[in-house]
């Protein structure tokens, strides 16, 4: 099956600089990557995703960059603020939205913003 | 945005009980519909995936008695902990997906805490 390796597993920023989190996974009929923030205690908001037929996909502060071949993607978020503090998961999916096919998840980032 | 109910938010039981919780698709059909489990500081492990009128397809390692799951309508699918025990405490999350290019919406999570 689908394996998603996320790194970080934590990553520290000051306020204002950028933050960078990596995910690989390893079926190549993977098609569709989701970022999700879960606050604590909280349901995972989606944030930005990307299907495999495009390479990056901007929303504001947040960019989402995908490499098919080396089947890995990243999630860039610029200008950080303390309220980007959550965590971070990476998913994959075979559907083309993850609508009726099922999401593997990574492991999950800590993003701590600091003043 | 679609929006997905689940209910209750937070249960505390004595070890033995039997633990039902509701997933609820308040404003879209939901052809199948995903219970994933997430402990403290971890990633979310999806558990089953149901689609309406039918049997759940459950992940490898979760038992399918002691795990029941009811996809009966196309808006609710409830998920049973039978005769649960301490390391049956977790965070229970629902998901939602319909058909077409919608991505899937997840329910805010039950704390289930046995005693």
């Amino acid at each position: 099956g689908e394996n998603v390796e996320q790194h970080p597993s934590t990553l520290s920023v000051q306020e204002g600089d950028s933050a960078v989190i990596k995910c690989t996974y390893s079926d190549s009929a993977s098609n569709y990557f989701p970022w999700y923030k879960q606050e604590l205690g909280k349901r995972p908001q989606l944030i930005i995703d990307i299907r495999s037929n495009v390479g990056e996909k901007k929303d504001q502060r947040i960019a989402v960059t995908l490499n098919k071949t080396a089947k890995h993607f990243s999630l860039h978020i610029t200008e950080t603020q303390p309220e980007d503090s959550a965590v971070y998961f990476c998913a994959a999916s075979k559907g083309i939205t993850g609508g009726g096919n099922k999401l593997t998840f990574g492991t999950g980032t800590q993003l701590k913003v600091e003043l | 945005g679609a929006v997905v109910s689940q209910h209750p938010s937070w249960v505390i039981c004595k070890s033995g009980t039997s633990v039902k919780i509701e997933c609820r698709s308040l404003d879209f059909q939901a052809t199948t519909m995903f219970w994933y489990r997430q402990f403290p500081k971890q990633s979310l492990m999806l558990m089953a995936t149901s689609n309406e009128g039918s049997k759940a397809t459950y992940e490898q390692g979760v038992e399918k008695d002691k795990f029941l799951i009811n996809h009966a309508s196309l808006t609710l699918s409830t998920l049973t902990v039978t005769s649960a025990h301490p390391e049956d405490s977790s965070f229970y999350i629902c998901s939602a997906g319909g058909k077409g290019q919608q991505p899937q919406h997840f329910g805010d999570g039950t704390r289930l805490s046995i005693l």
